[in-house]
């Protein structure tokens, strides 16, 4: 049973282009959790997906950034017009049920971003 | 009022030490927490489960004083392999973020 899938583990996009982030739940996971990490920071919540719905966004710029979890394949979180801010560590996480329930979350290695 | 703080460190310790982390949250309606352990440049991995009696896990102790809204992880017998960043997590009845918030995460450096 393979766990979180994140790809690309790296990515190097220059300012202007657009950065797309894909995850892969654990198998039987229909819950999404995407996650910014700058150095020596703290994970900062960025949006909560489940299957084809977006459930929390609050922690997501409204501008240029947007994420789905279509009803098959991998969720994606798209960034456009990235700029040097938003070189970072994405980490996606998923659960079975809602983490509100207490469920733990399993994560992903991460998609290291470079604006360069 | 930061929701989740925890003090950054680092806690520079010897091998062998006790050392203990406290995580104070500020929604007295907070419901689960947790510890997790994350490695640097890696994903975060939970480390242990927070019950209200208090748990126990070989070495690592971790403890719930609701009054005073804090959690805290006792690590007995520190071993090099411990070295990483502690992040404590709370989940809040009925909060946004996917009701689950994160601390920044407290730094250990075990030495031999």
């Amino acid at each position: 049973n393979a766990g979180v899938m994140q790809n690309p583990r790296h990515l190097v996009r220059r300012r202007g282009q657009e950065a797309r982030l894909r995850c892969s739940p654990m198998k039987g996971h229909s819950h999404v959790y995407w996650y910014r990490q700058l150095p020596e920071e703290g994970l900062k919540f960025m949006v909560y997906l489940q299957k084809e719905n977006i459930i929390d966004e609050s922690g997501m710029p409204k501008e240029r950034f947007s994420a789905e979890f279509p009803k098959e394949g991998p969720s994606i979180l798209r960034i456009q017009q990235v700029v040097r801010g938003d070189s970072a560590a994405y980490f996606c996480a998923s659960s079975p049920l809602s983490a509100a329930l207490g469920e733990k979350l399993f994560f992903g290695s991460g998609t290291q971003l470079s604006v360069l | 009022r930061k929701e989740v703080e925890q003090d950054p460190g680092p806690f520079n310790v010897p091998e062998g030490a006790t050392v203990a982390f406290n995580c104070t949250y500020s929604n007295s309606a907070s419901q689960s927490f947790f510890w997790y352990r994350q490695d640097c440049r890696k994903e975060p991995k939970l480390l242990m489960s927070v019950y209200s009696s208090g748990n126990e896990d070989g070495r690592f102790t971790a403890q719930l004083n609701r009054a005073s809204q804090y959690i805290s992880l006792l690590i007995r017998d520190s071993k090099l392999g411990d070295s990483a960043t502690y992040l404590c997590v709370v989940i809040f009845a009925g909060g946004s973020q996917g009701n689950l918030i994160f601390g920044k995460g407290t730094k250990l450096s075990v030495k031999p």
